[in-house]
Parts: structure tokens; C-alpha cells; sequence
């Protein structure tokens, strides 16, 4: 499986966007860039994914580096409830005989300074 | 319905006892997963279920028991365990295991202490 890399821990204002990066630059072609968060005390929970373009969606938006070994997250608003460990994760298509397997490195303890 | 429900909350047992973690879905995913997470750690990934059958064994020791009764429940059977397999349960499930990756929902997991 393809690793990545992500700081250990990142602090950010309230009410200012976060950028979180994610490095992979043994990425395959058809592998799937995917972001997870934990909150306290939680299971994780799904942010967002993507392969080749931008994506955006209600929680974050993702932007992916033009030679795909590259990532970062964008919390475009950092409130308190976003303190969290954020997982990058990659993951090939899921076939009939490789099958969905989110792997999860140490991710990024997020903080938010009130 | 977007929850993925766990029972019980926390577990404590003894080495010699048997007990059975719950999980329930009602989103209709046809894959189901069961983690394991040690504190201040990444979740592990142990089983997966993909339409009632063992699709994924991570190499997980036999005192490890997955079950899938139906599209609906997961269980984990639990028997003579050791206590580092002290650690937080978490279930989850998602729409499928082939095509496209679709997002797994994540149940709020099991905390089990092994005495």
C-alpha cells in the first residue's frame, strides 16, 4: 500500500481557515486520495475524497497537487468542533478481489486555539 | 439513518470469559468492518464482510471470532483474550467493496478493558 506523510500536529486560529497538508509521492494512477477525521472520544468520520481534480463539499474542500503527490485539506472556517486527528488516506479502486481497504497512518492532531 | 450503532459501550472481561461485540446498520450497505484501535494510535484494520461473507482477515488471532448474520448485524466473539488486546472496537460499513471507493460511516465503538 502506498504511504503517506502528514505533520504530527497542527494548530490553527478559530475562525481562520486550516490547511492541512498530506504527502504521497509513491501514489499510483488509480489510487484514491481520501481524508477521514477522529474527534474525541469518536469513530472516525469520512471528510472527503478524490482522485484527480479539486473537490469540494459541505465539511472541506481538497485540493490535489497537479502531480498527484501532493495534498492538502482546507477547513475553510476552523471552529472548536474541528479539533480532531485528520487522516490522509490512499486506496486503490476497490475490484471483486482487491477490496476497500482504508488503511490509516498516524494522521495530524488538529487543534484549534479559541 | 446514517448510524452505525455498537453494543455495549464498554466491556470489561475477564481472560477465561466469552463475550460478543454488536453491530448494526441500517443504510443497506451490503460491506461491514471491524477495527481495532489502541490509545493515541491509527485504527487497525481486522475483518471485512462484503455481502455476509469474510472477505478480509488481517491476519487477526483466532481468539477473534467475526460473524455476519445478515446485511444488517456484525458481531465480533470474543474468547480467552490476552489483556493487550485492551483497545477501542469500531465497526463500520459502507455501500460496497467494488467500483468506485464509497465512504465507510463509523460506529462510536466498543472500549474493552481484558482483566
Amino acid at each position: 500500500d502506498a504511504k503517506t506523510t502528514q505533520p504530527n500536529s497542527m494548530e490553527s486560529n478559530e475562525e481562520e481557515p486550516v490547511h492541512l497538508p498530506c504527502n504521497h509521492s509513491t501514489i499510483s494512477g488509480t489510487d484514491y486520495i481520501h481524508w477521514y477525521r477522529q474527534l474525541p472520544s469518536q469513530g472516525p468520520e469520512y471528510v472527503i475524497h478524490g482522485l484527480t481534480s479539486n473537490v469540494n463539499n459541505r465539511m472541506a474542500s481538497l485540493a490535489i497537487a497537479e502531480d498527484r503527490k501532493s495534498s492538502t485539506l482546507i477547513l475553510h472556517r476552523a471552529t472548536l468542533r474541528d479539533a480532531a486527528v485528520y487522516y490522509c488516506i490512499l486506496s486503490p479502486p476497490a475490484t471483486e478481489t482487491s477490496y476497500d481497504k482504508v488503511i490509516f497512518g498516524p494522521g495530524t492532531s488538529s487543534s484549534v486555539i479559541p | 439513518d446514517t448510524e452505525v450503532t455498537q453494543t455495549p459501550k464498554h466491556l470489561v472481561m475477564g481472560m477465561t470469559n466469552k463475550k460478543s461485540l454488536k453491530c448494526e446498520q441500517h443504510m443497506g450497505h451490503r460491506a461491514m468492518y471491524w477495527y481495532k484501535q489502541k490509545a493515541k494510535k491509527p485504527p487497525e484494520l481486522m475483518f471485512v464482510y462484503s455481502y455476509e461473507k469474510l472477505s478480509i482477515n488481517e491476519s487477526v488471532p483466532s481468539r477473534f471470532s467475526p460473524e455476519c448474520p445478515n446485511s444488517s448485524l456484525l458481531n465480533l466473539h470474543l474468547h480467552a483474550l490476552q489483556p493487550e488486546d485492551s483497545a477501542l472496537y469500531l465497526c463500520a460499513s459502507s455501500q460496497d467493496t467494488s467500483g468506485s471507493p464509497y465512504e465507510q460511516y463509523f460506529g462510536p465503538g466498543t472500549r474493552l478493558t481484558v482483566t
